[in-house]
């Protein structure tokens, strides 16, 4: 395991249809983050799970936006009826439970046409 | 809830020194980070403080201080590929990042 990966790393979809970004943290890390981040800004948290649990979730994270992680392995974003503003790099992040810092994924860069 | 303010934007010449000042606040502290991120590219992970003072890594130091609110990163003897955006994170319950600060290195 040699760090966190994202799969796909680009997708482009039609505006309204849905999308699931998937994330493999590393493997000791308890803590499992999603960030949202658009050009010039920084990464926008929007969730993090510890183990399995999904601990904090964004206000700014509407109903159309799910995660999970199931097992506290692996995670999962979905975004039900995209919007063009939902055009983003989607990064994950994960780390330990305690202490030390976040290690990023690669990161899943979603256009909705 | 916590607030992250860091510069927008600094220049610096190649071989200076040029230090990125953030200021927080948070309702819980479990660590300050410093990411340096290209452009295209993720975040990578420069540097941690959890307790008061300096953390020095090679050209790169952090320094702290939880009464205050603030932290700075110090970068020397700079290169041309030090050009990116700096970003400060705190950890409190989550970890949330300041928007950035855009730091060219000119020759």
């Amino acid at each position: 395991d040699t760090g966190v990966s994202q799969d796909p790393r680009h997708k482009i979809t039609k505006r309204g249809q849905n999308v699931t970004f998937r994330c493999d943290p590393i493997s000791e890390h308890n803590r499992l983050y999603w960030y949202r981040q658009t050009l010039g800004q920084g990464p926008e948290f929007l969730t993090y799970f510890q183990n399995e649990a999904q601990l904090e979730k964004s206000r700014l994270l509407s109903d159309r936006f799910s995660a999970e992680r199931p097992k506290g392995s692996f995670s999962t974003l979905e975004i039900q009826r995209t919007e063009q503003g939902d055009s983003a790099m989607y990064l994950c992040a994960s780390s330990p439970a305690t202490g030390g810092g976040a290690f990023f994924g690669q990161g899943t860069r979603l256009t909705v046409v | 809830g916590q607030n992250i303010d860091q510069p927008t934007e600094m220049t610096a010449t190649e071989g200076a020194i040029v230090q990125i000042n953030c200021t927080y606040q948070t309702s819980g502290f479990n660590g300050l980070f410093w990411y340096q991120q290209h452009a295209g590219e993720a975040p990578t992970f420069l540097s941690y403080n959890v307790l008061d003072g300096l953390e020095e890594k090679g050209r790169f130091s952090s320094f702290l201080s939880r009464s205050k609110g603030y932290s700075y990163l110090l970068l020397k003897e700079l290169q041309m590929k030090d050009s990116a955006s700096y970003l400060c994170a705190v950890r409190g319950n989550d970890m949330r990042f300041g928007a950035g600060t855009r730091l060219t290195v000119k020759p």
